[in-house]
């Protein structure tokens, strides 16, 4: 699978939109990008996920570049809640294995 | 949405004891199960795949006779660690997907292991 590469850290005002970037310029054609997050202590809780057109669901948007080397997480309106580490995870359709890499360490402050 | 439960939660048990642990999906057939193990500050490593009915893969470097998993039918599978040792104290989540052209998978909330 393709290798990621994510901020470690970002802050946001709570009523902001978050935008988290990932890059993963080795993604091949047939891999999805898939975005989890995990709050502290609790098992890691799916997202969105997208191939090549954006996505939005009620949680959040997935904007994928053209070329498919970069993605952008956004969050249109971030509540306190919504602090946690957010992992960009590309895998085959399949999602037969994720690999996790660091996440982006998302807080959001009052 | 789908949602898988592991039990227990927490456990502490001393040094050289077995402990199991349960992952369960609640409402739907799991094909396919997956074990992750996570130490304090850092992400998530996956220990093992299990589709039901056959032997789990693991992952390279993680013991298979330490770390024994069972995925006897589509909605459980158990992961054993065996002579438990304080450096086992861990994380441990598991996931589950339904293989009916579903790409997500869901993961069940931890079991935090401590061995004393």
């Amino acid at each position: 699978d393709a290798k990621t590469t994510q901020p470690t850290s970002m802050d946001c005002a709570e009523g902001r939109a978050a935008n988290l970037p990932c890059n993963h310029s080795t993604i091949s054609g047939n891999e999805y990008v898939y975005w989890y997050r995990q709050i502290h202590s609790q098992g890691p809780q799916y997202i969105i996920h997208g191939l090549k057109n954006n996505e939005t669901n009620e949680m959040a948007s997935l904007i994928i570049t053209e070329d498919r080397k970069s993605s952008t997480l956004i969050l249109p309106h971030a509540t306190l809640r919504d602090t946690a580490v957010y992992y960009c995870i590309v895998s085959t359709g399949t999602a037969s294995k994720l690999t996790f890499g660091t996440g982006t360490r998302l807080q959001v402050t009052l | 949405g789908a949602v898988v439960s592991q039990h227990p939660s927490r456990v502490i048990c001393k040094s050289g004891t077995s402990v199991k642990i349960e992952c369960r999906s609640l409402d739907f057939q799991a094909t396919t199960m997956f074990w992750y193990r996570q130490f304090p500050k850092q992400s998530l490593m996956l220990m093992a795949t299990s589709n039901e009915g056959s032997k789990a893969t693991y992952e390279q470097g993680v013991e298979k006779d330490k770390f024994l998993i069972n995925h006897a039918s589509l909605t459980l599978s158990t992961l054993t660690v065996t002579s438990a040792h304080p450096e086992d104290s861990s994380f441990y989540i598991c996931s589950a997907r339904s293989g009916t052209g579903d790409y997500e998978q869901y993961f069940g909330p931890g079991t935090r292991l401590t061995v004393t």
